[in-house]
């Protein structure tokens, strides 16, 4: 059984539009979220976190929102360039565990 | 440039023949991480080593062996593999304490 679920496989999105990717856990014990980006060929490359104390956070275009009791994340791209396109990975983890589980990642294509 | 580095970047072997993957990592972190991605499934974590101790062994069959000889390198020895073990194999690294984990680009394995 899946503990962190990505349903969307894949995303197209018109360049300079938002890209709003979606991830839900089950585990509440989870309190650290993370996002990862992956380009073929190459590792996934940390992007943005979140830690359940916060319910948002943002770095430059990229904005991680959680809704802890929907047990909900997102991230949100503005505006989107056609070089995110990508896999986007979310994963959680527990308090002081580096154990983290993995979603099965969303592809977004953005489109120029 | 993640500062992860992995080789082979493909390896193609034989259910009887014994190969290792290696790992390397520029960034000075102190703990290393094996994860395994098939197809259409999400990154598992396979063992975890914090300053060249395994602290991890997420139910890995014992045809996976690691080796850990300094904080630096990190190796996966494969010998009798399954078709079923062909995957996307993925070193990472990161500080203690820290939740950010660094992936390298990844060995892809096919067994045959």
């Amino acid at each position: 059984d899946q503990q962190v679920k990505q349903n969307s496989p894949s995303l197209s999105v018109q360049e300079g539009r938002i890209s709003i990717l979606n991830c839900d856990y089950t585990n509440s014990m989870f309190d650290y979220f993370l996002w990862y980006k992956k380009y073929p060929a190459e590792g996934p490359t940390f992007l943005i976190s979140i830690s359940s104390i916060k319910d948002k956070n943002e770095d430059g275009r990229f904005t991680v929102f959680l809704n802890k009791s929907a047990k909900h994340l997102s991230l949100h791209i503005v505006p989107s360039q056609p070089g995110d396109s990508a896999v986007y990975f979310c994963a959680a983890s527990g308090t002081g565990t580096y154990k983290y589980i993995f979603g099965t990642g969303t592809r977004l294509k953005v489109l120029a | 440039e993640t500062g992860v580095t992995q080789t082979p970047r493909h390896l193609v072997m034989g259910m009887t023949n014994k190969k290792s993957l290696k790992c390397e990592q520029h960034l000075g972190h102190n703990a290393m991480y094996w994860y395994k991605q098939s197809a259409k499934k999400p990154l598992e974590l396979m063992f975890v080593y914090n300053f060249k101790e395994q602290t991890e062994n997420n139910s890995v069959p014992s045809r996976f062996s690691p080796e850990c000889p300094n904080s630096s390198h990190l190796f996966l020895h494969l010998h009798t593999l399954q078709p079923e073990d062909s995957a996307l194999y993925l070193c990472a690294s990161s500080r203690e304490g820290a939740y950010e984990q660094y992936f390298g680009p990844g060995t892809r394995l096919t067994v045959t």
